[in-house]
């Protein structure tokens, strides 16, 4: 089945700067992925998806990158301000299955 | 929010206790789902109900018991729990023919 790794789990910015997680997954068929954003005392909530016809996709301050062959993708978010600060979750899914396998989660923290 | 609601938001019992856990979305889905989400571990999907159908059981232990009644409401009963169970339930539905995952805001579960 599917493997969904994340890296780093903490990453702590200044406010301003670039923030990039990455999520590699190991199956080839896997067709959807999305990333979400989970505040304190919240549920997780979808902030950017891609789907594998597409390479790039881009929201305001937030993008996301995909590159099929090598099987990862990333999220990135340019200017970050203190509200950013959340955990951040990517997924996997694809291949027949609705099924949603997700990375173990990054907390990012936006430093004033 | 999401269209996604989720009552109790939190919940203590013992574990000779049964209790429900119960979610409602608004958003007109055909698909909804009960993950689990633990400290320092993924979340980790347990049941996947598409058309008021149960499509995926994750290795449940029987103690959890999904009910959907219709396409708007998922019920989570819950039995003999374990302290290791204590956990954030989180809820959420989808379209049967998209991937895009709307999350409800979980219920904080205490087993005692």
């Amino acid at each position: 089945g599917e493997n969904v790794e994340q890296h780093p789990s903490t990453l702590s910015v200044q406010e301003g700067d670039s923030a990039v997680i990455k999520c590699t997954y190991s199956d080839s068929a896997s067709n959807y992925f999305p990333w979400y954003k989970q505040e304190l005392g919240k549920g997780p909530q979808l902030i950017i998806d891609i789907r594998s016809n597409v390479g790039e996709k881009k929201d305001q301050r937030i993008a996301v990158t995909l590159n099929k062959t090598a099987k990862h993708f990333s999220l990135h978010i340019t200017e970050t301000q203190p509200e950013d600060s959340a955990v951040y979750f990517c997924a996997a899914s694809g291949g027949g299955s609705e099924k949603l396998v997700f990375g173990k989660g990054t907390k990012l923290t936006v430093n004033p | 929010e999401t269209g996604v609601t989720q009552t109790p938001r939190h919940l203590v019992m013992g574990m000779t206790n049964k209790k429900s856990l119960k979610c409602e979305q608004h958003l007109g889905h055909n698909a909804m789902y009960w993950y689990k989400q633990s400290a320092k571990k993924p979340l980790e999907l347990m049941f996947v109900y598409s058309l008021e159908e149960r499509v995926e059981n994750n290795s449940v232990p029987s103690r959890f018991s999904p009910e959907c009644p219709n396409s708007s409401h998922l019920f989570l009963h819950l039995h003999t729990l374990q302290p290791e169970d204590s956990a954030l339930y989180l809820c959420a539905s989808s379209r049967g023919d998209h991937n895009e995952q709307f999350f409800g805001p979980g219920t904080r579960l205490t087993v005692l």
